[in-house]
């Protein structure tokens, strides 16, 4: 089974400082791996996803993410907080194979302080 | 349309009483995601439909909880005899096809609320 954690369920930064959301996760077999974000009152919109291609995972609004599987783990980064950036962050992890459904983790929420 | 749309956005109901839950997909996408999201929870997978059919029914809570979908397209989520638990937001996903890597789009959800 697949399982998703996000260490921090609120991280507080200021504007222009550096963004880090924690994602751990344990899978069986090699994972999918997503990153969403959710602003206030709509639905999640897709940041930036690993399928076995590169490592390194550039997604929009100038989020990355990194796969380490020794580490386990596919942290999301950002240089540069934006007041914009302020939103609740999902890890997700879906097997590679066969019908399963994706796994979310708790979430985490991103204030951004000016 | 552009987007997933989901009705109503919000709903009130009363210890008991049904309600129904619609999702209208992207069109042409076959893939469709039920997941629950409770106050300070993340998503929970509730039911997928490939097509009409749901191979995957294995996160419905409990039998009061029933899905179709009709015409490869709008979805209903129907909770019988609601209770306080189910109290939630309910989101809908579609993707265009049913494969681990496909993107899930998802729509604004469905707030619920049971009195």
């Amino acid at each position: 089974a697949q399982s998703v954690t996000q260490l921090g369920s609120h991280v507080s930064v200021s504007e222009g400082a550096l963004v880090l959301l924690r994602c751990n996760y344990s899978s069986s077999v090699p994972p999918y791996l997503f990153w969403y974000v959710q602003y206030p009152n709509q639905g999640l919109q897709l940041l930036l996803k690993y399928t076995s291609a590169a490592t390194l995972v550039k997604g929009i609004n100038g989020f990355e993410a990194e796969f380490k599987k020794s580490e386990t783990s596919f942290h999301l980064t950002k240089p540069s907080a934006h007041m914009s950036d302020a939103a609740e962050y999902f890890c997700a992890v879906r097997r590679n194979s066969g019908n399963t459904p994706l796994v979310f983790g708790k979430g985490t929420r991103l204030s951004v302080i000016a | 349309g552009a987007g997933v749309s989901q009705s109503p956005s919000n709903k009130v109901t009363e210890k008991g009483k049904d309600v129904e839950l619609r999702c209208d997909p992207i069109s042409g996408h076959t893939a469709l995601y039920w997941y629950r999201q409770r106050l300070g929870q993340g998503l929970e997978f509730l039911i997928y439909f490939q097509g009409n059919s749901a191979p995957d029914k294995s996160g419905l809570p409990s039998d009061r909880f029933s899905a179709e979908r009709t015409g490869e397209s709008v979805s209903t989520l129907t909770i019988q005899r609601t209770q306080q638990e189910d109290s939630a937001v309910y989101l809908c996903a579609s993707s265009q096809r049913e494969m681990s890597q496909e993107t899930q789009y998802f729509g604004p959800g469905t707030r619920l609320l049971v009195l």
